[in-house]
């Protein structure tokens, strides 16, 4: 148990459906990130919120749309997603003011579209 | 840029030693971390390292040298448990960017 937690662990989605990923921390972070890790692919930096604010949208196509309503949920929109977007989803906090901690990862959303 | 080079594959015998190296170009720099994922499960944190030098803790050692870009992991006593992939990270303008990872093999 990390402290931060993502709903749903598993999920399958059509390429016409949409959906949401949660992540919710209990840390009493500040910044909030979305990870996707495809297969034989390193973790890849997609969103970055610090105090709720977007700080880093690293060119995501606009499917995945990204929204924290405060420090300590994060969700991912999904929507027309493709096949290639199967991938495993992680969601991590950190406190990022100053001199930087590590970020605490939840166990992530595997997500298949078919 | 980001570039971030770690080997992909190690293997290594159970109780011996091994060292990940990692070399990086990185503008921003702030530190580096080192993270080990198992198979299927979420990375967890190892090390940080903000200065030059190298840092123990346990099993485990982490080395720094921030004019080279350059950062090994050095791990003891190998253990079958330790077999996961290990993720350097360096820390940019405090985003964590990611490398492939190692893969480590623990062979009995």
């Amino acid at each position: 148990e990390t402290g931060v937690t993502q709903t749903p662990r598993h999920l399958v989605m059509g390429m016409t459906n949409k959906k949401s990923l949660k992540c919710e921390q209990h840390l009493g972070h500040n910044a909030m990130y979305w990870y996707k890790q495809s297969a034989k692919k390193p973790l890849e930096l997609m969103f970055v919120y610090n105090f709720k604010e977007q700080t880093e949208n690293n060119s995501v196509p606009s499917r995945f749309s990204p929204e924290c309503p405060n420090s300590s949920h994060l969700f991912l929109h999904l929507h027309t997603l493709q096949p290639e977007d199967s991938a495993l989803y992680l969601c991590a906090s950190s406190q990022a003011e100053g001199e930087s901690t590590e970020a605490f990862f939840g166990q992530g959303t595997r997500l298949t579209v078919v | 840029g980001q570039n971030i080079d770690q080997p992909t594959e190690m293997t290594a015998t159970e109780g011996a030693i091994v060292q990940i190296n990692c070399t990086y170009q990185t503008s921003g720099f702030n530190g580096l971390f080192w993270y080990q994922q198992h198979a299927g499960e979420a990375p967890t944190f190892l090390s940080y390292n903000v200065l030059d030098g190298l840092e123990e803790k346990g099993r485990f050692s982490s080395f720094l040298s921030r004019s080279k870009g350059y950062s090994y992991l050095l791990l003891k006593e190998l253990q079958m448990k330790d077999s996961a992939s290990y993720l350097c990270a360096p820390n940019r303008d405090d985003k964590i960017i990611f490398g492939k990872g190692t893969r480590l093999h623990i062979l009995p």
